[in-house]
Order: C-alpha cells, then sequence, then structure tokens
C-alpha cells in the first residue's frame, strides 16, 4: 500500500534555531517528492520538488534531501522565523499516478 | 493577479442541503482538483478533471458532484448523501496530470464547510 509517514507530528522550537522534519515512504514506482507548507487555515504552498536522482534541494532557508534507496525525505530549517509556523506536508508522487499526501508536521516557533 | 480562488471562505450548511463550493483559476491550467482535508489526516482526493467536460472520481467521490463546463472553473457540491461533510476543503490546478514530473500544483485557499 502506498504511504507516506511524517515525523514529528508536531515541534515547538525557539525562533532562531534549526529543525529537520522527516518523511518516510513506501509508493512504488517513485516519481517525485514534494514538500509544501500550509499555514493555518490556507492552501498548501510548494517548498520542493525532488526527482529519484536529486540529493538535496533548496529554497532559502529550506533544505530538503532525498535518498531514494531508504525512502526517506527530511526537510531542513535553518535560522527559524515566527513566520515558519505552520504544518509541512510531504507529497509523494507515483510515476503518472495521483499524489499521496502526508498528514503534516505542526511547527511553532516562539520567540 | 494570476492563481486560483475559491468561495466562500467559510461556508454552514444545514443538514439535508445541497451546497455548492467554487473554485475559479486564470492560469491556463488544464487539471483541476479537489480535496478534503480533516484533523490528523493526509489530503485525500474527492474528484479531479485533466480537460474541459470531463472528470473522474477520485478515492471519496461518494456524495460528491462536480462540472467542469468551462477551463476556468470546477465547482463541487456536496450533497446531502455526503455523511459527514464538515471539513477543510481545496481546490487545486496544475498545468497537466499533477503526477507528472516536475508539474507544480497550486492550491486555493480553502472552503470550511460546516453542517449546522
Amino acid at each position: 500500500k502506498n504511504q507516506v509517514e511524517q515525523s514529528p507530528q508536531s515541534l515547538i522550537i525557539l525562533e532562531g534555531k534549526n529543525c529537520t522534519l522527516q518523511c518516510n515512504y513506501t509508493v512504488s514506482p517513485f516519481s517525485n517528492l514534494r514538500w509544501y507548507k500550509q499555514d493555518t487555515g490556507r492552501g498548501p504552498v510548494s517548498l520542493t520538488i525532488m526527482t529519484f536522482s536529486e540529493n538535496t534541494k533548496s529554497n532559502g532557508r529550506y533544505t530538503a534531501t532525498l535518498d531514494a534507496d531508504t525512502k526517506q525525505s527530511s526537510l531542513h530549517i535553518t535560522a527559524s522565523q515566527l513566520s515558519d509556523s505552520a504544518s509541512y506536508i510531504c507529497v509523494v508522487s507515483a510515476r503518472t499516478d495521483k499524489l499521496i499526501f502526508g498528514t503534516g508536521t505542526r511547527l511553532q516557533v516562539f520567540p | 493577479d494570476g492563481g486560483i480562488t475559491q468561495s466562500p471562505k467559510y461556508l454552514f450548511r444545514k443538514e439535508g442541503q445541497n451546497v455548492t463550493l467554487s473554485c475559479e483559476q486564470n492560469l491556463n491550467h488544464d487539471a483541476m482538483y479537489w480535496y478534503r482535508q480533516d484533523p490528523g489526516q493526509g489530503l485525500r482526493l474527492i474528484y479531479y478533471s485533466q480537460i474541459v467536460n470531463d472528470f473522474q472520481k477520485g478515492d471519496i467521490a461518494e456524495g460528491y458532484s462536480v462540472s467542469r463546463e468551462k477551463k476556468e472553473s470546477f465547482p463541487l457540491t456536496v450533497t446531502s448523501a455526503q455523511k459527514n461533510p464538515t471539513a477543510f476543503y481545496l481546490c487545486a490546478s496544475s498545468i497537466g496530470w499533477q503526477g507528472n514530473l516536475y508539474t507544480e500544483a497550486f492550491f486555493g485557499q480553502g472552503t470550511r464547510l460546516t453542517v449546522v
């Protein structure tokens, strides 16, 4: 069964600190993996998209990594800001199939 | 100002009533999608349309209906047959099928439907 699991479910950090969110998937055959940021009560916004041949991709203070062998991805946030408070969703696409969404990690950044 | 617009932001419905959620995009995208988001669950696909006048059921289509008469519009009707309609509904669009490599899906701001 195609599944995407994220950890932790929720995370609290202080402003300025770094954090790493995890995503494990069992989707096959794998096409691409995406990370989305969703503010409360808003629609998700894409942060990165990676294929199996890409190990790392950055978008400002966000850096995503992908290990296609172990079927794991991580999203690292550097020097967190209050505006980083949101849910972060890992989404995996099987080739020519629909997107499979994880349940998200809720991040809260406090001053 | 290009984008995808959902309306209304909040919607209240009495049990037994049908209600229609609006989704409009001016991105010239062929594909459009409706998702449902519940607390503690990932987004689930209700219906999708890859081209005008064509649409397909997603994973949880029961109790919902859609139409795609125009490229820009993909309204979702929540019927009285949907047993648990209270949820956050998200509309999305993409230039091609969203599962394809590097095809990014753009989401609307969502409609929160509450049955009272």
